[in-house]
Formats: C-alpha cells, structure tokens, sequence
C-alpha cells in the first residue's frame, strides 16, 4: 500500500525559532499533499493545499508567512514554522493525494508533534 | 458552514453488541463520502468509501441520500475497533472531517 512518511515525529523548540517539517511519499508520486493540524481530543483541520511546482493554497485564517510550505517535487513537501511560538505547538499531519484504480485517494503520514517552549 | 457531523463524541459498547456512528453531510451534488480511522498512536488510515461500497473489518456504511447520512455500522462489535472514527467529504477538491468520534468496546 502506499506510505506517507513524515520527519520528525516530535520536536521540541523554543519560542522564536523555525522549525522544518518534511512529509515524503514513499512508493508514489504525489501531485498534491496536504497540511493537517490536530489539536488533542479534535478533529483535522486543514491549513492548506500544496500542489508541485506551484504556491501553495492556505485556508481562510492560515497565515501563509508563518506556515511555509514548499512542494519541491512529487514526493516531498515541507512545512516550515517559522518565528515558533507556544500557541503554534500541536500535531501536524500531512497527506498526499495519490490517483487510485477507483478514484483518487489520500494517505496520511504519522504526524509530527510540535512543542513550544 | 459544518459540512460533515458526527454527533457523538463517544460511543461506548460492550463487545459482540452492534455498533452504528453517525455521518451527517451537507452538500448539493453528489457526495463523495469516507471513513477514516485512527488507532491509538498509529495514523489516520482509509477504512471504506462510500462508492467502492465494500465492507472492511465487518463495516459497512450506505449513503442515504434523502437523509444525507453516511453511517457505518458494524453488526458485532470487537474490541480491537476501539478508535477514533471520521466521517469525511470531499468537497471542492479536498477532504473536510467531522469532528470525530471516539468508539470503545468494553469487554
């Protein structure tokens, strides 16, 4: 079946600083993946659409210049937060959209658990 | 606008009992509907789709136009399906969640 994976699980940072997250797709080409975060005990909420080579689409209220996402190619895309702050530590998911016999279909990757200090 | 619910946060059963969660939808067109699940500390996998209509780990779910409902039912109940369940909708061109709903089997 097709993996999603994601790097780091977890990290810890403090307040200020940058954090990069990486969302891979293992075995297929992914033209889309997409950024999830979970806050405990809630559902997914997404912040945005990332399609290769292009910008990424942020949802309403998703500060694009806090939350940067890159899609450098059809198996990676990145999520970089940038000046942390403790309000920002949550769980991010990726997804990668993958064209499947019945349909297209998304796979999640593991989530990275972000806390800041 | 809340385009999927669920309308139970939690959902407790005794085992070999029949389970059913609730998917409310709203959207015009024709749905394209899903349930996710999330284990304990594993990630969020594909359980069925609604247009495959194939039954996984004794699931099954029907849509219901005319209620606009999504349910997934189980007839007996494990307790290896304690999880989180999400109902979910593609809706222009990405998938949007319910809230979610906790399911526990009690033996």
């Amino acid at each position: 079946g097709a993996v999603v994976s994601q790097h780091p699980s977890w990290v810890i940072c403090k307040s200020g600083t940058s954090v990069k997250i990486e969302c891979r797709s293992l075995d297929f080409q992914a033209t889309t993946m997409f950024w999830y975060r979970q806050f405990p005990k809630q559902s997914l909420m997404l912040m945005a659409t990332s399609n290769e080579g292009s910008k990424a689409t942020y949802e309403q209220g998703v500060e694009k210049d806090k939350f940067l996402i890159n899609h450098a190619s059809l198996t990676l895309s990145t999520l970089t937060v940038t000046s942390a702050h403790p309000e920002d530590s949550s769980f991010y998911i990726c997804s990668a959209r993958r064209n499947w016999r019945e349909g297209e279909t998304q796979y999640f990757g593991p989530g990275t658990r972000l806390l800041v200090l | 606008a809340q385009r999927v619910t669920q309308p139970e946060k939690l959902l407790s059963v005794f085992k070999g009992a029949p389970v059913e969660l609730k998917c409310n939808y709203s959207y015009s067109g024709s749905p394209e509907l899903f349930w996710y699940v999330q284990y304990s500390r594993q990630r969020l996998q594909l359980l069925l789709r609604h247009i495959s209509r194939e039954s996984i780990k004794g699931f099954t779910a029907d849509l219901n136009k005319g209620e606009t409902s999504f349910h997934l039912k189980k007839p007996f109940a494990q307790e290896e399906d304690s999880a989180m369940y999400y109902c979910a909708l593609i809706y222009g061109n990405k998938l949007v969640f319910g809230a979610g709903t906790i399911l526990r089997v009690k033996s």
